[in-house]
């Protein structure tokens, strides 16, 4: 079990360039969570997968974001068209019993666009 | 609207001693679940404890345990025997379980707690 990885740990793009975050979770956990952390605040959450299936998203979570999970797995974030309010800490959690019994966190990606 | 309260940004505390962060929620339901995160600096987020709303006892882990008023929706953290790697920001969050339909966790904005030696 070496947690959940999440990569790239920092990202620095210009605004309007397309990006793509990556984690992997704990093998064996079939519910992977989204959530963005912007400076001086909690994390907010932006999806949910349980398998390959997206089963929620935040109103936070605009059309440039979409989220997949193929086969599963991995599951990677893309941002289109970046704008210098995706600025924040995007955090990646899975967890094997659901969120009521609490989430596994990767150490998340940074994103800043400048 | 359901949201959480972390009223003291920062905190510090003089290692071995005893200190309490505060929480307040808000939320319709009866049936949720509370928990304090820990960020380290630069790690990621773990979990430190869990309390069930419909549990009346209040949780502990070790050094860390609860004050869980469910009438006054507060659910403070007390760290005992204060140690120099509790140094981290302190997230309050819960989450709502009606009709077994999961609600998503909503967190306060933190509490950055240093602990002094």
């Amino acid at each position: 079990d070496t947690g959940v990885s999440q990569n790239p740990r920092h990202k620095i793009t210009k605004r309007g360039q397309n990006v793509t975050f990556r984690c992997d979770p704990i093998s064996e956990h079939n519910r992977l969570y989204w959530y963005r952390q912007t400076l001086g605040q909690g994390p907010e959450f932006l999806t949910y997968f349980q398998n390959e299936a997206q089963l929620e998203k935040s109103r936070l979570l605009s059309d440039r974001f979409s989220a997949e999970r193929p086969k599963g797995s991995f599951s990677t974030l893309e941002i289109q068209r970046t704008e210098q309010g995706d600025s924040a800490m995007y955090l990646c959690a899975s967890s094997a019993r659901g969120a009521l019994y609490g989430y596994t966190f990767g150490s998340g990606t940074r994103l800043t666009v400048v | 609207a359901q949201t959480v309260t972390q009223s003291q940004p920062e905190m510090s505390v003089q290692e071995a001693e005893t200190v309490t962060l505060s929480c307040t929620y808000d939320t319709s339901e009866n049936n949720y679940y509370l928990f304090w995160y820990k960020q380290p600096p630069s790690r990621q987020m773990i979990l430190v404890i869990r309390q069930e709303a419909y549990k009346q006892q209040n949780a502990t882990e070790n050094r860390f345990s609860v004050n869980f008023q469910k009438a006054a929706k507060s659910f403070s953290l007390k760290i005992s025997d204060s140690q120099l790697g509790d140094t981290a920001m302190y997230f309050c969050a819960f989450i709502t379980n009606y009709g077994g339909s999961q609600g998503n966790l909503i967190f306060g904005k933190g509490t950055k707690l240093s602990v002094k030696p």
